[in-house]
C-alpha cells in the first residue's frame, strides 16, 4: 500500500522568505506525485505534479518541487513567499494504473508580514 | 462558469436523520469522486465513479450511498447520520477513467455538522 508523510504540520515563515514543505512517500511500485493547495474555506487545487522526465517540476504561483527517487521525496519549495500563500498544502501519490489519490496529512503554511 | 459545484455548502442536522449532498461538474470529465476531510484536515477517498459505474469503494459504512444519474452528477446520500459523520465532504472530477496521472478538480466542499 502507498503512504505519504508530511512531517511538518505547520510551517511559519515571514513574507519574502524562502520555504520548503517536505513530503516523503512509500510505495513498492511506480507512482505519480502531486501537490495540492487548499486556501481557507475552499476546495483543493493542483499546484504541480510529477509524472516522468525532469525531476524538477514547476507549478503555479512560483512553486516548484523536486522528485528524488532514492530518498522517496517530493519536497515543495518557493524562493519568496507572499501573505497570499497562507494555506494548507497537501502532498499526494497515485499508483500508475489506478485513479486513487492517497493524501498526506497536510502542512499549514503561515506567512506573516 | 463553476467547474465543480456542490450543494449545499453547509448542512446542520440531527443524529439519525438522512441527508443528501449533490455534486455537478461541467468539465465533461468521465470520473467523479467523493472525499471526506476530517477535523484534522485529513483527506480520504470514499468513492469513485467512471461514466456512472462505481470503480472505487473504500471501507465506508453502507449508510453512505453514492448515486450517479449521469456522468456529470454524483450525489451522496447518508442514512442514519452519526456524530462521527461530521466533516467536510469534497466532490472532485478528472478527465479520464484510467488516468492515474490526471489532475483532479475539487468542488468547494460541503461542511456537514451532526448534532
Amino acid at each position: 500500500a502507498q503512504s505519504v508523510t508530511q512531517l511538518d504540520s505547520q510551517v511559519p515563515v515571514f513574507e519574502e522568505a524562502p520555504v520548503e514543505l517536505r513530503c516523503n512517500y512509500s510505495s513498492s511500485v511506480s507512482v505519480y506525485l502531486f501537490w495540492y493547495v487548499q486556501y481557507p474555506n475552499q476546495g483543493l487545487q493542483l499546484l504541480l505534479k510529477y509524472l516522468s522526465g525532469s525531476t524538477l517540476v514547476k507549478g503555479i504561483n512560483g512553486f516548484e518541487a523536486e522528485f528524488n527517487k532514492s530518498q522517496t521525496s517530493f519536497h515543495l519549495r518557493k524562493p519568496s513567499v507572499h501573505i497570499s500563500d497562507t494555506a494548507e498544502y497537501f502532498c499526494a501519490v497515485s499508483v500508475t494504473g489506478f485513479q486513487k489519490l492517497v493524501f498526506g496529512t497536510g502542512t499549514r503554511l503561515l506567512v506573516s508580514p | 462558469d463553476t467547474a465543480v459545484s456542490q450543494t449545499p455548502k453547509y448542512l446542520v442536522t440531527q443524529m439519525g436523520n438522512d441527508k443528501s449532498i449533490k455534486c455537478e461538474q461541467n468539465l465533461g470529465h468521465d470520473t467523479m469522486y467523493w472525499y471526506k476531510q476530517d477535523s484534522k484536515k485529513f483527506l480520504k477517498i470514499m468513492f469513485s465513479y467512471n461514466n456512472k459505474e462505481l470503480i472505487i469503494n473504500e471501507t465506508v459504512p453502507n449508510r453512505f450511498s453514492p448515486k450517479s444519474p449521469d456522468k456529470a452528477h454524483l450525489n451522496l446520500h447518508i442514512n442514519s447520520l452519526e456524530l462521527g459523520d461530521s466533516a467536510v465532504y469534497f466532490c472532485a472530477s478528472s478527465l479520464t477513467g484510467t488516468g492515474s496521472a490526471d489532475t483532479q478538480y475539487f468542488g468547494p466542499g460541503t461542511r456537514l455538522t451532526v448534532l
